[in-house]
């Protein structure tokens, strides 16, 4: 079956750059998504069709996906960017998440 | 503007059934389906089934089968997620979630509905 896996945590300093990671076997030929989640609240889209930002998200919010990894890169990383982070695609019609990331900024 | 919105939390004791509403305002309902996703409490998103609100049709992770049925009232804007048999395991906040584009990005989300089960 397929699956997307995370790392459970990242660490990153203020004003840094952060690299969350998403893999998942040939995860390159579907789109992935990224969602934002602060505690409780509701997750928030940042990133979909691999690379496209919703609007009022932040430049700083990147994303690309190639091989069997999609990356979310947040540039100049601020303290409000600290959250969970989860990637997400579909599989025969079906949605899968991965298991999330913490982004810890300090 | 658009939004989902969600009924209020529900205590229920095992075996029993629950069912959340979602009405959508804002946009046309029938024009983008709506997915279930459940957090489980410290855990991550688990992600149910959705329907398309046009035709009714619907599909469901295999997890929740049999179980779980996702409904939809055209006339209310409003799609419901009924679950039985409810157990412990079965606590946790559940979303709504409006899908930008089949098959595309979940872009609008509900604020959530608490679904707590317990003796």
């Amino acid at each position: 079956s397929f699956d997307l896996t995370q790392p459970p945590s990242v660490s990153v300093s203020p004003g840094q750059t952060a690299s969350i990671i998403c893999s998942g076997s040939k995860l390159g030929e579907r789109l992935a998504s990224w969602y934002q989640q602060k505690p409780g609240q509701s997750p928030v889209l940042v990133i979909y069709q691999d690379d496209k930002r919703p609007s009022g998200i932040p430049e700083r919010f990147s994303g690309s996906n190639s091989g069997n990894t999609a990356t979310l890169t947040i540039s100049a990383t601020q303290a409000m960017d600290e959250a969970a982070y989860f990637c997400q695609a579909w599989d025969k019609r079906t949605v899968l998440f991965g298991g999330g990331t913490k982004l810890t900024v300090l | 503007q658009v939004q989902l919105v969600q009924s209020g939390a529900e205590v229920k004791k095992p075996g029993a059934s629950v069912k959340v509403s979602c009405k959508a305002s804002g946009y046309t309902f029938s024009d983008h389906y709506i997915h279930w996703v459940r957090q489980a409490p410290g855990q991550g998103l688990e992600w149910m089934g959705w329907i398309n609100p046009f035709s009714g049709a619907t599909r469901y992770a295999e997890k929740f089968l049999p179980g779980v049925t996702v409904t939809r009232d055209t006339s209310l804007d409003t799609v419901y997620m009924e679950m039985t048999r409810l157990k412990s395991g079965d606590t946790a906040v559940y979303f709504c979630a409006r899908d930008r584009d089949y098959p595309g990005a979940l872009d609008i989300w509900g604020q959530g509905t608490v679904v707590t089960v317990s003796p």
